[in-house]
């Protein structure tokens, strides 16, 4: 079972440029989840896709925008990078076996680093 | 909104001994989740402990258990016989059925020799 993986490891960028940031999901998963984790404090969820649909959306701008593919892997992208976007990314793969409400556990990847300058 | 409460920003317990974490929550939700999350020092989020709110048993996996009190919006966490590799940030987490997941703000655990 291949577990969550994310690229790249570290990312450096410059005020007001664009980043992607990817991810895998696990194998078998339909559902992925990003969260913002800034230095010292817990994730705030950004978004969450499910079968290539956003299904859920956290207190984030729409610069933070983001896709789903049909092998349910994921890109987060940021656009106008600011200051305070500088953070530990990372992304969450579940199975939502129920349908778009459903729940069940997510499981995270080791996460990707922004750091803007 | 939901919010997840951790009063303690740090702890330090001796190897082998006892430690309780604690958690709480508000929300108006009756079907949730809730989840312990550890965070080592090479930052990737790892699953501790799962709780369903319509369970009344407490959750327990090895050396780490739960008091789930869903009246007093309660969910420590309990880590029997510590050991080094539990050093790491400890996360609290609640999540209703959107998956839209909650995290409190950590309690950073020393496990000590």
């Amino acid at each position: 079972e291949t577990g969550v993986t994310q690229s790249p490891t570290h990312l450096i960028k410059t005020r007001g440029q664009q980043v992607t940031l990817r991810c895998s999901s696990q194998s078998g998963h339909n559902t992925v989840s990003w969260y913002q984790q800034a230095l010292g404090q817990g994730p705030q969820f950004i978004f969450q896709y499910y079968r290539e649909e956003e299904n859920g959306r956290g207190n984030f701008p729409p610069r933070f925008s983001g896709l789903q593919f049909p092998n349910y892997s994921s890109e987060l992208n940021v656009n106008a990078l600011e200051l305070d976007d500088s953070a530990l990314y990372l992304c969450a793969s579940s199975l939502l076996a129920g349908g778009a409400d459903g729940a069940d556990t997510q499981y995270f990847g080791p996460g990707t680093r922004l750091t803007v300058l | 909104a939901q919010t997840v409460t951790q009063s303690q920003p740090e702890m330090s317990v001796q190897e082998a001994e006892t430690v309780t974490l604690s958690c709480t929550y508000d929300t108006s939700e009756n079907n949730y989740y809730l989840f312990w999350y550890k965070q080592p020092p090479s930052r990737q989020m790892i699953l501790v402990i799962r709780q369903e709110a319509y369970k009344q048993q407490n959750a327990t996996e090895n050396r780490f258990s739960v008091n789930f009190q869903k009246a007093a919006k309660s969910f420590s966490l309990k880590i029997s016989d510590s050991q080094l590799g539990d050093t790491a940030m400890y996360f609290c987490a609640f999540m209703k059925s959107n998956n839209d997941m909650r995290f409190g703000a950590g309690t950073r655990l020393t496990v000590k020799p």
